[in-house]
């Protein structure tokens, strides 16, 4: 139990190109969804909590309107890389967390972008 | 703010026991968790401990809380090559809620 699956798995594209990563959780309903990203060698980073049915909680330093981030349904959660750069080149990982009882986040297989 | 700290690599050879440590800052966490993760891979949930427990063992894992020292450790059992990875300490206030990671401490099995 606790999938969670995030598509894709690995994105190659052109600067100024929006990417738009997914992330589900399969067998459970998920309240709070989290997004994070790594860089080569490092540990996660917190850039944003998303909470289903209203805005996502970023963190210092994440830029909003560049990560823009919707969770419509308990069970999906989406980031989108805005116009995006070789700068915004890593590895995104998202978690959910179970809504029923205190369930630790399970997370998904990341995602690797590659800005050209 | 909440700090946690890990030792960077470890390496073992196959069918010893290894240990990871950890140590943390928050005296108000209350879950701390292991994770692992493989190369190019997300995050696999090992184990984790609520903070009134002092040990948890499953199968090959032992977790291991001092909650004085706040020093968590991690020991695999018959460490074999396929445990090769990262593997990643975190504590949380509440479950679910926003974890703070270790570093990561890289494994090595060697045959």
């Amino acid at each position: 139990g606790a999938v969670v699956s995030q598509h894709p798995s690995r994105v190659i594209c052109k600067s100024g190109t929006s990417v738009k990563i997914e992330c589900r959780s399969l067998d459970f309903q998920a309240t709070t969804m989290f997004w994070y990203r790594q860089f080569p060698k490092k540990s996660l980073m917190l850039m944003a909590t998303s909470n289903e049915g209203s805005k996502a909680t970023y963190e210092q330093g994440v830029e909003k309107d560049k990560f823009l981030i919707n969770h419509a349904s308990l069970t999906l959660s989406t980031l989108t890389v805005t116009s995006a750069h070789p700068e915004d080149s890593s590895f995104y990982i998202c978690s959910a967390r179970d809504l029923q009882g205190n369930q630790p986040q399970h997370f998904g297989d990341g995602t690797r972008l590659s800005i050209l | 703010g909440e700090d946690v700290e890990q030792s960077l690599f470890l390496s073992v050879r196959e069918g010893d026991s290894s240990v990871i440590n950890c140590t943390y800052t928050d005296s108000s966490s209350t879950y701390l968790y292991w994770y692992k993760q493989e190369p190019g891979a997300g995050l696999q949930l090992l184990t984790y401990i609520f903070s009134n427990m002092d040990m948890k063992q499953d199968q090959r894992l032992t977790v291991l809380l001092n909650k004085k020292d706040k020093h968590l450790s991690l020991r695999i059992a018959d460490t074999q090559t396929g445990d090769s990875a990262i593997y990643f300490c975190a504590e949380s206030n509440n479950a679910g809620n926003m974890l703070t990671f270790g570093g990561g401490t890289r494994l090595m099995v060697k045959p």
